[in-house]
């Protein structure tokens, strides 16, 4: 089965100071890669999905953007936080196709303050 | 789009009583629903899964129903534990093509020892 790596755990950000969320998969080739953010007792909102390196489709409208580089790395990133951006960033790997599993990684908690 | 709805929100029991879950989907072309368990802090793990070719799937206290005529579907825990304590979510995908899942908007259940 996949492992997804996420990096950091944790970080504290101060309002306006950039944002780099690095997440990178094991065990599976050419996946779907998706980030998500939780904001606190809540549900998962779909940021960014990707079905392969360059090709990124974006959800929902902000100051966030992500890359893919590689075909197992996904990025996500600001230049600008804001202290709306505070929550929990999943990523998530599923195989190709329809209807398959999805993987999460550990997280990153991120506070802007 | 697909829409999930899941009820309830809140789900309180007492240790070793039953606990249902529900959601309820829109797009009938959808044909991978599954669910996952969210512990404080962690990330959402796959617990149990079903396609709409099956109707019923059970791994051991844990059992998922399917009723694709009126398009919804179901988790069963019986002989909950203070452990089972976690949010819970459902979803479904596949519909069109789409390789994105749609999350129902989770379920708290607290177990009481």
């Amino acid at each position: 089965s996949q492992t997804i790596h996420q990096w950091p755990a944790t970080l504290v950000q101060p309002v306006g100071s950039p944002l780099s969320l690095e997440c990178t998969v094991e065990g599976t080739s050419n996946p779907n890669l998706y980030w998500y953010r939780q904001a606190a007792g809540r549900g998962l909102q779909l940021l960014f999905y990707s079905i392969g390196i360059g090709q990124i489709s974006s959800e929902v409208p902000q100051n966030l953007s992500a890359s893919r580089p590689q075909d197992r790395q996904f990025i996500l990133s600001s230049k600008k936080l804001l202290l709306s951006d505070s929550g929990f960033y999943l990523c998530a790997s599923t195989g190709t196709g329809m209807g398959n599993e999805q993987f999460f990684g550990p997280g990153t908690r991120l506070t802007v303050l | 789009g697909e829409n999930v709805e899941q009820h309830p929100s809140t789900l309180s029991v007492q240790e070793g009583d039953s606990a249902v879950i529900k959601c309820t989907y829109s797009d009938s072309a959808s044909n991978y629903f599954p669910w996952y368990k969210q512990e404080l802090g962690k990330r959402p793990q796959l617990i149990i899964d079903i396609r709409s070719n099956v109707g019923e799937k059970k791994d051991q206290r844990i059992a998922v129903t399917l009723n694709k005529t009126a398009k919804h579907f179901s988790l069963h825990i019986t002989e909950t534990q203070p452990e089972d304590s976690a949010v819970y979510f459902c979803a479904a995908s596949g519909s069109g093509g789409s390789y994105i899942p749609t999350f129902g908007r989770g379920t708290s259940l607290i177990v009481h020892p």
